[in-house]
């Protein structure tokens, strides 16, 4: 079944720290993933793009990393802000349906 | 450039009503999608479109349909309106048709209530 499990489900970090959120994914056949960050109220916005053949992907302070062979993912953030608390969301593209599936998020709050 | 616009951004219907949500795409953008976002399943796939014609379609009833106009801007619309219809609408466009490699693009969404 195509699927995307996010963890944590909730984060709260303090400013300035790193941190890690998970991505584990049963989407078959696998064409692409996706992070991206919605902020409360706000539509999602797009961090980065990974295909089969990418491991590691960059965007600023966040970084994206994707075994394909384990199907997990990750995004890192770096040395976090206040204004990066959101929620994080991971997607995967079915390459079969076209279809994207989306993970339930990881909500993230940074605290001063 | 102008991003991808929903309007209204907030309303209100009663249980029965129907309901119509429009999303302007970014422009030169030919592929325009819906989703629902509720707070226990995240975003849902409800339908695109590419060029006027519906190219996929999710998992719900038939009382969500949607068009796309030759502008590309598209409606969607949500007849007899149920509580559990009570959700964030987004629209997200982009230059392709499939969502497969294509950066998206989303607007701010419709907040819809029904009570």
């Amino acid at each position: 079944k195509n699927q995307v499990e996010q963890s944590p489900q909730s984060l709260i970090i303090l400013e300035g720290k790193n941190c890690t959120l998970q991505c584990n994914y049963t989407v078959s056949p696998f064409s692409n993933l996706r992070w991206y960050k919605q902020d409360t109220g706000r539509g999602p916005v797009s961090l980065t793009i990974m295909t089969f053949s990418e491991n590691t992907k960059s965007n600023g302070r966040y970084t994206a990393t994707l075994d394909a062979d384990t199907k997990q993912s990750s995004l890192h953030i770096t040395a976090s802000q206040l204004s990066d608390s959101a929620s994080y969301i991971c997607v995967v593209a079915n390459g079969a349906t076209n279809k994207l599936i989306f993970g339930t998020g990881t909500l993230l709050a940074v605290q001063p | 450039k102008a991003g991808v616009t929903q309007t209204p951004r907030y309303l209100i219907k009663t249980r029965g009503q129907q309901v119509t949500l429009s999303c302007s795409p970014i422009s030169g953008h030919r592929s325009v999608s819906w989703y629902q976002q509720t707070p226990g399943q995240g975003l849902q796939f409800l339908f695109e479109y590419f060029s006027e014609t519906q190219r996929n379609k999710g998992n719900f009833p038939g009382r969500f349909s949607g068009r796309q106009f030759s502008n590309s801007r598209s409606e969607m619309n949500v007849s007899t309106l149920e509580l559990g219809d009570s959700a964030l609408y987004l629209c997200a466009s982009s230059s392709t048709t499939g969502q497969t490699g294509n950066t998206i693009y989303f607007g701010e969404g419709s907040w819809l209530t029904v009570v």
